[in-house]
């Protein structure tokens, strides 16, 4: 079994749909990570966290709003999806060193309409 | 601003060597991160440099000169399942990673 599990992998929404994508982690790691991947970028931080009470805006948090409601679970809602949100979106996980060393999540392809 | 730079596609031969490169201009610097992704699927971790010189892992070496803001991953002895896109991200002052857009590596025989 995966270290860093997220689901759906696939959705497929229309414009102004709720969408909340999910991520759980038995690696026992504090600090968890939302990115998008789009073609042709890098990846895009959206919102980390690095405990249970602490949650912190990436550089594209506009539109994403999270919940940390375990150690090991990190959710990530989309309130009113539009189509430029149409992305690849990982988790993420990293130990308590600053050795910055991510254990990513398979990914969750999103498609808004 | 900050910024990474590499190239956006490059092609090799199976069997042989391939160095891809990585310049990066960032608010500070707390180490250099390869990751390796193949399609579809999640990046998996390949090296980190903090200190400048050379780390080398069985066929894939890095290396960092951090007074020229210069990185490089050497790929040797390239087989198929080496095609991929090859990540380069740089921990700035405030230990967040900035990434680069990747490199595809494409793996001809």
């Amino acid at each position: 079994d995966a270290d860093v599990t997220q689901t759906p992998r696939n959705r497929i929404t229309k414009t102004g749909k709720r969408i909340m994508l999910e991520c759980s982690q038995t690696k026992g790691h504090d600090r968890m990570y939302w990115y998008r991947q789009d073609p042709g970028l890098g990846l895009q931080l959206i919102y980390y966290s690095f405990d249970v009470k602490d949650i912190n805006k990436g550089e594209i948090s506009d539109g994403y709003s999270v919940s940390r409601q375990a150690q090991a679970k990190f959710s990530l809602s989309l309130e009113s999806a539009i189509p430029n949100q149409t992305a690849l979106y990982f988790c993420a996980t990293s130990g308590n060193e600053d050795t910055g060393e991510l254990f990513f999540g398979e990914g969750s392809r999103l498609t808004v309409l | 601003g900050q910024n990474i730079d590499q190239p956006t596609e490059m092609t090799a031969t199976e069997g042989a060597i391939v160095q891809i490169n990585c310049t990066y201009q960032t608010s500070g610097f707390n180490g250099l991160f390869w990751y390796q992704q193949h399609a579809g699927e999640a990046p998996t971790f390949l090296s980190y440099n903090v200190l400048d010189g050379l780390e080398e892992k069985g066929r894939f070496s890095s290396f960092l000169s951090r007074s020229k803001g210069y990185s490089y991953l050497l790929l040797k002895e390239l087989q198929m399942k080496d095609s991929a896109s090859y990540l380069c991200a740089v921990m700035d002052s405030n230990y967040q990673l900035i990434w680069g857009a990747g490199t595809k590596l494409i793996i001809k025989p």
